[in-house]
């Protein structure tokens, strides 16, 4: 059974600094997607991810994925509070795209 | 182009009455699917379909029955409604080609079972 996981589920951070979010899966996967939720909104798409090593970035985000430890990071750079959302990885290995359980991030003052 | 439409917005049932959730798009995608948003849980894929005629389960599918008879759309029914289908229910649709894979979602069906 596919099985993602995200760490941390609650992170609050000061604005101006960097974090990372880490997004873990149990079956092999060659696509790999983040999206973001604001509270009480729908999903939107960050970054598609499609093989090993790929590396995107928009704005203060960056995501890569490393097919061979099964790993997605975003990192998110100089925090401001527009930020401040929910964001979830999933993956796709055999047409059931599967979510990690979010990561809800606080960007304080 | 209007996306991925869900139809209703808000719904109050009653425990065992049942309905259907619409969901359409307009961006010839092959692949659509549903999940439900429950707090602290994410999105779980309720069923899924790659192509009109195809239909398959997803990690939550029991209570739930979906059809494909064209591209475009794609419903969700709830044959008997209890109150642990209390939940927010998404629609997504993507293509399966290329490297525009990313689902794009509708804005949300809040369905509560009393």
């Amino acid at each position: 059974e596919l099985k993602v996981e995200q760490n941390p589920l609650f992170l609050s951070m000061q604005e101006g600094k960097n974090y990372t979010i880490y997004c873990n899966y149990s079956t092999t996967s060659d696509r790999l997607y983040w999206y973001r939720q604001d509270p009480g909104k729908s999903l939107e798409s960050l970054f598609v991810l499609l093989s090993n090593g790929a590396v995107k970035q928009e704005g203060r985000l960056m995501a890569s994925l490393d097919t061979k430890a099964r790993l997605s990071t975003l990192h998110i750079t100089a925090a401001v509070h527009d930020l401040s959302a929910t964001y979830f990885c999933a993956v796709d290995p055999y047409d059931k795209v599967i979510f990690g359980p979010g990561t809800s991030l606080s960007v304080i003052p | 182009n209007a996306g991925v439409t869900q139809t209703p917005k808000f719904q109050v049932l009653k425990t065992g009455q049942s309905m259907t959730l619409q969901c359409a798009q307009d961006m010839n995608h092959e692949y659509m699917s549903w999940y439900r948003q429950d707090p602290g849980m994410g999105l779980r894929l309720i069923h899924y379909s790659v192509g009109a005629g195809i239909t398959d389960q997803g990690e939550v599918p029991n209570g739930y029955n979906v059809s494909r008879s064209t591209t475009e759309d794609f419903p969700l029914r709830l044959l008997s409604a209890a109150p642990s289908q209390t939940s927010v229910y998404f629609c997504a649709s993507s293509s399966r080609g290329g490297g525009n894979t990313e689902a794009f979602f509708g804005q949300g069906t809040r369905l509560t079972v009393v």
